[in-house]
């Protein structure tokens, strides 16, 4: 079975830092897809980043980029230059290709302070 | 529509009414997905739709879960004599296809008293 594991349950960190939250998966599959979903107090969840296992380059979006190390099984996420509205809990997910269905971490709860 | 809509946004249910919660996809998209989420945890899989047909269930925590896509539109998640552990929000989910990232509702929250 599929783990994703996220062992920071909680972050804080002042405006205009560099945060990163940690993810590790467990799998035996080799093809499968990783996400990093943002929930903000409104429940709906934001795709923030994704990344497919088969590429080695990591993802990056605006201020967000990962950090994807296959072997050791971890996908950590880099926020940079933090800005309020970032504040939510972030959600590490993994999917195979043939399942379909999203595997989700326990959250990190994040909060940037003014 | 924009983007998914769940209602009702909020539920309370007594202990052993049956409940029907309503999910509307964006439109054209083929995945459809259910998820339940405690408080304070990641949601975790119920089922999966590909266009009206039910390919994965193996999520639903028991018999008395039962979902439906007739049309392979709309989507209602029906919960049969709720329980005090039903109570947890459930996000609905589309896809536009297979393997693609799924774009989620609000949640409809759920609890029973």
């Amino acid at each position: 079975a599929q783990t994703v594991t996220q062992s920071q349950p909680e972050m804080s960190v002042q405006e205009a830092e560099t945060v990163t939250l940690s993810c590790t998966y467990d799998t035996s599959e080799s093809n499968y897809y990783l996400f990093w979903y943002k929930q903000p107090p409104s429940r709906q969840m934001i795709l923030v980043i994704r990344q497919e296992a088969y590429k080695q380059q990591n993802a990056t979006e605006n201020r967000f980029s990962v950090n994807f190390q296959k072997a050791a099984k971890s996908f950590s996420l880099k926020i940079s230059d933090s800005q309020l509205g970032d504040t939510a809990m972030y959600f590490c997910a993994f999917m195979t290709q043939g399942a379909q269905k999203l595997v989700f971490g326990q959250g990190t709860r994040l909060t940037i302070n003014p | 529509g924009a983007g998914v809509s769940q209602s009702p946004r909020y539920k309370v249910a007594k202990r052993g009414q049956d409940v029907a919660l309503r999910c509307d996809p964006i439109s054209g998209h083929v995945s459809l997905f259910w998820y339940q989420q405690a408080l304070g945890q990641g949601p975790e899989f119920l089922t999966y739709f590909q266009n009206e047909a039910q390919l994965d269930k193996s999520g639903l925590p028991s018999d008395r879960f039962f979902a439906e896509r007739p049309e392979g539109s709309v989507s209602t998640l029906k919960i049969q004599r709720t329980q005090q552990e039903d109570s947890a929000v459930y996000l609905c989910a589309s896809g536009p296809r297979e393997n693609t990232e799924a774009f989620f509702g609000q949640g409809t929250r759920l609890t029973v008293v």
